[in-house]
């Protein structure tokens, strides 16, 4: 199974982009890339997910590097209510098993 | 439309206890997993089911541990002997288990073990 690795944690402006990294070098050819955040007290919710190319979605969009061993995750302007933890995730191709891992804390500044 | 219910959203229970938690998914998801998440940590995998199979339960710690999903729609987590370790938010989600499509998750149950 691929491995993930996400810096602990972040910190973003208030209506500034955020760049949030994944790093997936053992990922395999089929493997699709998904990004999920959690706000306090609430349980996971999807954001966005991609397979090699960059894709862009209402909440934010994913960029995908080409040799695939890496992704990025853009929020183009940062809220508040953009203050979650955000994971990266690897399921691997032929399953359905989402393993997250401890993700990246994103605070926001007023 | 609805979303992934939980119930209860909170259980506290008497160490030793047997205790069941239940997952209503969004109608027509085929796929539903159980997390369960302790403080400061992410989600960890539990098992998923497939229709009424469970596909993976490689993520149940013991065999204490036990779920069912016997129409293929709502989930009952079930733990027997509760410990004071069992103490966790327990998240259900579910999905139209087609490729890569998302997981909905529910707001979780709080479980307390005194």
């Amino acid at each position: 199974d691929a491995k993930t690795t996400q810096p602990n944690s972040m910190e973003s402006n208030e209506e500034e982009p955020v760049h949030l990294p994944c790093n997936h070098s053992t990922i395999s050819g089929t493997d699709y890339i998904h990004w999920y955040r959690q706000l306090p007290s609430q349980g996971p919710e999807y954001v966005i997910h991609g397979l090699t190319s960059n894709v862009n979605n209402r909440m934010a969009s994913l960029a995908i590097a080409e040799d695939r061993k890496s992704s990025t995750l853009i929020l183009h302007r940062a809220t508040l209510r953009d203050a979650a933890v955000y994971y990266c995730i690897l399921p691997p191709s032929g399953t359905y098993k989402y393993i997250f891992g401890t993700g990246t804390r994103l605070k926001v500044l007023a | 439309g609805a979303g992934v219910s939980q119930t209860p959203s909170n259980k506290v229970t008497e160490k030793g206890k047997y205790v069941e938690l239940r997952c209503d998914p969004i109608s027509g998801h085929t796929a539903l997993y159980w997390y369960r998440q302790s403080l400061g940590q992410g989600p960890e995998f539990l098992i998923y089911f497939q229709g009424t199979g469970a596909a993976d339960d490689s993520g149940l710690p013991n065999d204490r541990f036990f779920a069912v999903r016997p129409e293929g729609s709502v989930s009952t987590l079930k733990i027997q002997r509760t410990e004071r370790g069992d103490s966790a938010v327990y998240l259900c989600a579910s999905s139209a288990g087609l490729g890569a499509s998302p997981l909905h998750f529910g707001n979780g149950t709080r479980l307390t073990v005194t």
